[in-house]
């Protein structure tokens, strides 16, 4: 089965530019994540989406990022503009449902490392 | 308030030894769920363990185990023998059903196992 798949692995830009990431999540999952992972700390949720819906964007800075999930499948975080504290790992990760029913663990992608410089 | 504590940043440890990464929450709820993930160099986070706030019967898997704890509101995971190849850094984490489960993650424990 394959995994959740993420792009691009790295991306260095300078501040104030724009940036977008994407994620292809498990076949069949209806949940997806979107976390920040900054160096040193545990991941941070920035959005939950149910299928296409979302069912939690409360850490989501809605001045700098968006994210979208088209058809319920894959989803594109974007940052614009973006600032220094903005470099980080993000990470996309999906499940059958919310991780609190069995079986619903979730599965996470290896991350996109953003640097802005 | 919702939190789950790693206290210990790092542990260094000799191959074969055993091994226990502390993870203590934070909650006012009695129905959540915690969970333990490993995080290679690669970067994905890999499911180890969840357990509901109703069972506290301990678990053993191969050279894993997790002691849950309600009455401390602790979820520590043992490595027995430890192996190189458990260098990583792991993470405790917590969740609601009432929240969507998001997972609520602690800071992370990384763990060298040196030859």
């Amino acid at each position: 089965e394959a995994g959740v798949a993420q792009s691009p692995r790295y991306k260095i830009i300078e501040k104030r530019q724009s940036v977008a990431f994407w994620c292809n999540p498990i076949s069949g999952h209806a949940t997806l994540y979107w976390y920040q992972q900054i160096l040193g700390q545990g991941p941070k949720l920035l959005i939950q989406f149910q299928n296409n819906g979302v069912v939690d964007d409360s850490q989501l800075p809605k001045d700098r990022f968006s994210a979208e999930r088209l058809k319920g499948v894959d989803s594109t975080l974007k940052i614009q503009p973006a600032k220094l504290e903005d470099s980080a790992v993000y990470l996309c990760a999906s499940s059958l449902g919310p991780t609190t029913g069995r079986g619903t663990e979730a599965f996470f992608g290896q991350g996109t490392r953003l640097t802005v410089v | 308030a919702q939190k789950v504590t790693q206290a210990q940043t790092e542990i260094s440890v000799v191959e074969k030894e055993d091994v226990t990464l502390d993870c203590v929450y934070e909650t006012r709820d009695t129905t959540y769920y915690l969970f333990w993930y490993k995080q290679p160099p690669s970067g994905e986070l890999v499911f180890l363990i969840r357990r509901n706030s109703f069972d506290e019967q301990n678990e053993i898997s191969g050279r894993y185990s997790w002691n849950f704890q309600k009455s401390t509101s602790s979820f520590n995971f043992t490595i027995t023998a430890s192996q190189v190849v458990d260098s990583a850094v792991y993470f405790c984490a917590l969740s609601f059903y009432n929240q969507g489960g998001k997972l609520i993650f602690g800071q992370g424990t990384e763990l060298s196992v040196k030859p």
